[in-house]
């Protein structure tokens, strides 16, 4: 069964330094999501792309992110400078269509600040 | 805004007793709503949708119903096992068209099953 991965699976990061963080979506899959948890808390959306182009974004999405598909293939998530609150565990789902339709999620990645 | 509510955490039951957790939901649109698990270590994984009212979803032994009349998805299992202890998430999609489905996580019920 087709599924989505996430590398790495662990990331430890200095504050202020840029990571990237790396997804392969479901192949024929057309939008593309990055969420976060922050240990212990809930779920949150943070982005979501179709068309090569942000469709939406939250508040926490602010300048130090961003996000791109540099081929066919990869669906990344970067953050410029890190902050320690950006420890969390970030997720990356994909869906076939909009509507109503199921998000796959990946194995994600956890990120930790120091 | 979209939001789901789920009861705290966390669930301790012995093995194959009742489940169930409620979930509510607030939304302005038709949502669909969705149960997603998380085993230790692991990422999300789907256990049942809902896409319209009235219509029940079911997986592994877990069911849901969508009730619009009361906002409700609670999410039911006749006979828990050791294996089902994860944490539960409620989650709804955001019906705005042709942009994409962000999903609204509610807060995550803890379930932990003895022996």
């Amino acid at each position: 069964e087709p599924e989505v991965t996430q590398t790495p699976s662990h990331q430890v990061t200095q504050m202020g330094q840029e990571v990237i963080l790396r997804c392969v979506p479901i192949s024929n899959h057309l939008y593309f999501y990055w969420y976060r948890q922050i240990l212990g808390q809930k779920v949150e959306f943070l982005v979501s792309f179709y068309n090569n182009e942000i469709s939406e974004k939250s508040e926490i999405f602010d300048d130090q992110f961003s996000v791109e598909r540099p081929d066919g293939s990869n669906f990344t998530l970067k953050i410029r400078s890190t902050k320690l609150e950006d420890s969390a565990m970030y997720f990356c789902a994909s869906s076939s269509t909009v509507q109503q339709e199921t998000q796959y999620f990946g194995p994600g990645t956890r990120l930790l600040v120091l | 805004g979209n939001s789901v509510t789920q009861m705290e955490g966390p669930v301790t039951l012995s093995e194959e007793a009742f489940l169930t957790i409620n979930c509510t939901y607030t939304a302005t649109g038709y949502p669909s709503l969705f149960w997603y698990v998380q085993y230790p270590g692991e990422g999300l994984q789907l256990l049942l949708k809902a896409t319209k009212a009235d219509d029940k979803g079911s997986n592994k032994g877990f069911e849901a119903t969508y009730r619009k009349e009361t906002t409700s998805f609670h999410l039911e299992k006749g006979s828990v096992q050791v294996s089902d202890s994860a944490v539960y998430f409620c989650a709804l999609s955001d019906p705005r068209g042709s942009s994409g489905d962000k999903l609204t996580f509610g807060t995550g019920t803890r379930l932990a099953v003895r022996p």
